[in-house]
């Protein structure tokens, strides 16, 4: 079984400063992460992914993250928040079992952005 | 322009009147899902499809059903509807070639009084 945990259910910084959004996950088998983006009634967009070879992943919108083996951790970050990146953020990891490209996702975090 | 369409984006309706959210996307994606959005459970999976008529049970799928007649389309039908169902549905497809990119729905809020 896999699962994910995001610590913080809330993130509050100020524009311009560094933004990090912790993920952990559990997986028995190499994991495929990933991180999306909802902003306020809108669907799910995708931001960056991890499956294999590089274990730092840029994706949109400056927001990068580092898959870390040893730590079991996914963390996304951003060097400057703006105020565009106000949103809520899942992590999720993925698996194929018997043909089920399934998705477990995080509980999400709703960063707030700080003028 | 890639999308999944879902309709309704918005429906309120009472205990046991059948009801049917419809989702199509146009990317000839093989694989489809459905997910529903609770606060503080983050997204599950309710059901998902691999192909046409191939379609099998997510982690919650209790009082829903599912539909693959085509490929572009796969309705989400609840018989039954109660309160415990209110909750934000997304629907959301992919290559079904393994780990690539889910492209999601808009969102249908459902309210079940």
């Amino acid at each position: 079984a896999q699962s994910v945990t995001q610590l913080g259910s809330h993130v509050s910084v100020s524009e311009g400063a560094l933004v990090l959004l912790r993920c952990n996950y559990s997986s028995s088998v190499p994991p495929y992460l990933f991180w999306y983006v909802q902003y306020p009634n809108q669907g799910l967009q995708l931001l960056l992914k991890y499956t294999t070879g590089a274990t730092l992943v840029k994706g949109i919108n400056g927001f990068e993250a580092e898959f870390k083996k040893s730590e079991t951790s996914f963390h996304l970050t951003k060097p400057s928040a703006h105020m565009s990146d106000a949103a809520e953020y899942f992590c999720a990891v993925s698996s194929i079992n018997f043909g089920n490209e399934k998705l477990t996702f995080g509980t999400g975090t709703r960063l707030t952005i700080i003028p | 322009e890639a999308q999944v369409t879902q309709n309704p984006r918005y429906l309120i309706t009472v205990t046991g009147k059948k009801l049917t959210v419809t989702c199509s996307q146009n990317m000839n994606h093989e694989y489809m899902s459905w997910y529903r959005q609770d606060p503080g459970l983050g997204l599950r999976q309710i059901y998902y499809s691999m192909n046409v008529e191939v379609t099998d049970k997510g982690d919650v799928p209790e009082g829903y059903k599912v539909s693959r007649k085509e490929k572009r389309n796969f309705p989400l039908i609840l018989e039954s509807p109660s309160p415990n169902q209110t909750s934000l549905y997304f629907c959301a497809s992919s290559t079904g070639q393994g780990f690539t990119e889910a492209f999601f729905g808009q969102g249908t809020r459902l309210t079940v009084v």
